[in-house]
């Protein structure tokens, strides 16, 4: 069964570093979205994107962080420099299509800050 | 803003018993979805079960089910002749009609009793 990836699955990092987190959403799917986790706190929606565009963001999604979609397959998010706060799980997830109600999840990438 | 709540951070029980899980949110909309996602230990969130808020029959999903209760904002995941692979922690999520992005509640570990 076609799943979503994502890598690395643990990236650590210094603090006011820039860092490329991946994943390849399942290939027939047309919206992507990045949420993350904080240890200990709820899932947060960052960011959802369609169509080579953000359709949606979150308070948290400022200017330190984008989105792109560089080829067919990679969905990537960047952070830009780096902040403490930073350190947290990232999920991606895709879903096919509007009418479609489940997103499914990559196993997650580990961001630690240092 | 929408909040999602749910106020067991863990719960267990024995194999073949059946076990409730509680979420309550809060919301302005009449109509909306709500989700059980799994996420067993290898950290990819799985949908479990859905339902509309305008439909009044409970969604089922083999063993798993739901009691909705829209008036009183609850939503709690049923899950009948529990086995070992159920464990795992289950966040509740909401997400409008209109729109995509998925707000969670805390979670409830759950684990199951040989």
């Amino acid at each position: 069964e076609p799943e979503v990836t994502q890598t690395p699955s643990h990236q650590v990092t210094q603090m006011g570093q820039e860092v490329i987190l991946r994943c390849v959403p399942i290939s027939n799917h047309l919206y992507f979205y990045w949420y993350r986790q904080i240890l200990g706190q709820k899932v947060e929606f960052l960011v959802s994107f369609y169509n080579n565009e953000i359709s949606e963001k979150s308070e948290i999604f400022d200017d330190q962080f984008s989105v792109e979609r560089p080829d067919g397959s990679n969905f990537t998010l960047k952070i830009r420099s780096t902040k403490l706060e930073d350190s947290a799980m990232y999920f991606c997830a895709s879903k096919t299509g509007q009418g479609s109600y489940e997103q499914y999840f990559g196993p997650g990438t580990r961001l630690t800050v240092t | 803003a929408q909040t999602v709540t749910q106020s067991q951070p863990e719960m267990s029980v024995q194999e073949a018993e059946t076990v409730t899980l509680s979420c309550t949110y809060d919301t302005s909309e009449s109509d909306y979805y709500l989700f059980w996602y799994k996420q067993p230990p290898s950290r990819q969130m799985i949908l479990v079960i859905r339902q509309e808020a305008y439909k009044q029959q409970n969604a089922t999903e083999n063993r798993f089910s739901v009691n909705f209760q829209k008036a009183a904002k609850s939503f709690s995941l049923k899950i009948s002749d529990s086995q070992l692979g159920d464990a795992a922690m289950y966040f509740c999520a909401y997400r409008e009609t209109s729109g995509s992005r998925l707000t969670f509640g805390e979670g409830t570990q759950l684990t199951v009793n040989p």
